[in-house]
């Protein structure tokens, strides 16, 4: 069975600290992973996305990176701000564009 | 440039109604499809189209039912409101499958 696992499930930190969210997925076959960040009572907005060949992929302060091999992803905030705080959630796609499998997120809560 | 547009926002229902949760996209998007998100869970696939006249079953489709008449509009009926389909519903749209974009989503409850 497809499936996305994230961690942690929340997080709290400081603003201006750095972080890192972890996503574990067992979808076969792949074929791209994306970041999404979902605002408290807001659809979820794409922030990166990563095909097979791709590493690394960078939008401002959000960086994800791709270990295909382990089938590993995180996504790392630089100098989180109070605006970042939201649920992240990872997303494999199978060959079939239009099948999803999505983690169930990371709260993510930036504090003064 | 409106993206996914989805009403109504919130919605109250009682065992048994039925409703229609409308969709639409001026993105001249092909692919269309609606999930649901409940707490703890991640996003479920509950239908999809990949074109107007083409629409398949997702993760978790009894209870609902779509069509697709036009590029635009991707409506999802709930046929007998049931306390099970409690949930926050969303609708997303995307050119080739490559980028999706989500509505604001729809709040419902079923008392």
């Amino acid at each position: 069975k497809n499936q996305v696992e994230q961690s942690p499930q929340s997080l709290i930190i400081l603003e201006g600290k750095n972080c890192t969210l972890q996503c574990n997925y067992t979808v076969s076959p792949f074929s791209n992973l994306r970041w999404y960040k979902q605002d408290t009572g807001r659809g979820p907005v794409s922030l990166t996305i990563m095909t097979f060949s791709e590493n690394t992929k960078s939008n401002g302060r959000y960086t994800a990176t791709l270990d295909a091999d382990t089938k590993q992803s995180s996504l790392h905030i630089t100098a989180s701000q109070l605006s970042d705080s939201a649920s992240y959630i990872c997303v494999v796609t199978t060959g079939t564009a239009s099948k999803l499998t999505f983690g169930t997120g990371t709260r993510l809560q930036v504090t003064l | 440039n409106a993206g996914v547009t989805q009403t109504p926002k919130f919605q109250v229902l009682k065992t048994g109604q039925s409703m229609t949760l409308q969709c639409a996209q001026d993105m001249n998007h092909e692919y269309m499809s609606w999930y649901r998100q409940d707490p703890g869970m991640g996003l479920r696939l509950i239908h999809y189209s990949v074109g107007a006249g083409i629409t398949d079953q997702g993760e978790v489709p009894n209870g609902y039912n779509v069509s697709r008449s036009t590029t635009e509009d991707f409506p999802l009926r709930l046929l007998s409101a049931a306390p099970s389909q409690t949930s926050v519903y969303f609708c997303a749209s995307s050119y080739s499958g490559h980028d999706y974009t989500f509505g604001s989503g729809t709040r419902l409850t079923v008392v």
